[in-house]
């Protein structure tokens, strides 16, 4: 079974802290996406990685950076946590090609307070 | 930008069937899926239109109009386990890379 990976379900944290959420993927997928959640604003796009070492900003980059380091494992981090970041994190991954699903992690729950 | 709209919330009676529709305006069109994403579980792929047409998969079936900026989903005979959020996504060119854009999601609540 196909499976991404992400380290924590739930999260709190407290503002200013610098946080980090790992997802990992074992699909020898070249794409990989990070998305959020919210009631009634659906999943937005953070940022997303073509490949190793390669990054793209999505609709909402503000106040998050990601790291891709290796091509199973793409983190998020919030280099200084507010309360608007409270919201549940969606990682998602595909094959390079474009024409392919994708998979998603469970999700991790982040509060912020 | 891209724009997509579906309708928040529908109800329906187990065994009935039901349609979800999703309007899109976008660039560079080259797709649109369907998820399915029950309460605080990882959305999961349904079904996938690049071709103007039906879709058909068991229960579900998709369709789309890429003139009219068009697609529904189709569930028939309703199970109380259908209950969920069914999330539309359109995919366009971005960069040379395709991104999928979310709607914000129908809630669909199936009841007896």
């Amino acid at each position: 079974d196909v499976k991404v990976t992400q380290s924590s379900r739930y999260l709190v944290k407290r503002t200013g802290e610098k946080v980090f959420l790992e997802c990992v993927q074992d699909m020898d997928h070249e794409n990989m996406f990070w998305y959020r959640q919210d009631p009634g604003l659906g999943l937005r796009l953070i940022y997303f990685s073509y490949d190793v070492k390669m990054k793209e900003k999505g609709d909402i980059p503000e106040g998050y950076s990601v790291s891709r380091e290796k091509k199973e494992r793409f983190s998020l981090i919030l280099e200084s946590a507010s309360t608007n970041q409270t919201s549940m994190y969606l990682c998602a991954s595909r094959t390079g090609t474009g024409n392919e699903k994708l998979f998603f992690g469970s999700g991790t729950q982040l509060s912020v307070l | 930008g891209q724009n997509i709209d579906q309708p928040t919330e529908m109800t329906a009676t187990e065994g009935a069937i039901v349609q979800i529709n999703c309007t899109y305006q976008t660039s560079g069109f080259n797709g649109l899926f369907w998820y399915q994403q029950h309460a605080g579980e990882a959305p999961t792929f349904l079904s996938y239109n690049v071709l103007d047409g039906l879709e058909e998969k068991g229960r579900f079936s998709s369709f789309l109009s890429r003139s009219k900026g068009y697609s529904y989903l189709l569930l028939k005979e309703l199970q109380m386990k259908d209950s969920a959020s069914y999330l539309c996504a359109v995919r366009s060119a971005s960069g040379g890379s395709y991104i999928p854009t979310f709607g914000r999601g129908t809630s669909l609540i199936v009841h007896p």
